[in-house]
């Protein structure tokens, strides 16, 4: 089956850095990305849709400033958390589509981001 | 909108015990529905699926049946093993061309032998 690689799987930082997640289809090549952010006791919800060579789409209420996506090739998107701060710690996890196959989205193995 | 709702765990089963996940939903149109598992260090894998009503989604000896009249799709599964210890989501698309995902939050079960 399709396989969708994420890094890292945990990373601590200091409030004020910011952090870089990735997320690459190893074996198909994804149009499209998405990223998800659950925070605890919640269910995942929707940040942003990532197309190969176009601006992300994010959801209401997230802050694209915030949370910069950048999907340069068909087989990696990233997240980049910008000046993160403690109540950006989460677990953020990222799927890919294939073209041909809507219904069915690929998922990451997540990432548990801790911020200081 | 759309909205998921299934029961907060953890469920914790001895081996071989029968295993229901409730889920509910709300939505616009019509949905498909779907069941991910999250093994631990995992990513979310698709379970199963049922695009219209009456449809059953089955897999590896789990179950739902799409019940558009109770607006569920309950998983079940009648023996569980050790290796079935996940985190189960239930998730909705909605029908047309945007493929957003709308999940429940997640169930964890612990099968014990």
């Amino acid at each position: 089956g399709a396989v969708v690689s994420q890094h890292p799987s945990r990373v601590i930082c200091k409030s004020g850095t910011s952090v870089k997640i990735e997320c690459r289809s190893l074996d198909f090549q994804a149009t499209t990305m998405f990223w998800y952010r659950q925070f605890p006791k919640q269910s995942l919800m929707l940040m942003a849709t990532s197309n190969e060579g176009s601006k992300a789409t994010y959801e209401q209420g997230v802050e694209k400033d915030k949370f910069l996506i950048n999907h340069a090739s068909l087989t990696l998107s990233t997240l980049t958390v910008t000046s993160a701060h403690p109540e950006d710690s989460s677990f953020y996890i990222c799927s890919a589509m294939l073209a041909v196959a809507k219904n069915i989205q690929y998922f990451g193995a997540g990432t548990r981001l801790s911020v200081l | 909108g759309d909205s998921v709702t299934q029961m907060e765990g953890p469920v914790t089963l001895s081996e071989e015990a029968f295993l229901t996940i409730n889920c509910t939903y709300t939505a616009t149109g019509y949905p498909s529905l779907f069941w991910y598992v999250q093994y631990p260090g995992e990513g979310l894998q698709l379970l199963l699926k049922a695009t219209k009503a009456d449809d059953k989604g089955s897999n590896k000896g789990f179950e739902a049946t799409y019940r558009k009249e109770t607006t569920s799709f309950h998983l079940e599964k009648g023996s569980v093993q050790v290796s079935d210890s996940a985190v189960y989501f239930c998730a909705l698309t909605e029908s047309g061309g945007y493929q957003k995902v709308t999940f429940g939050i997640g169930t964890k079960l612990q099968v014990i032998p």
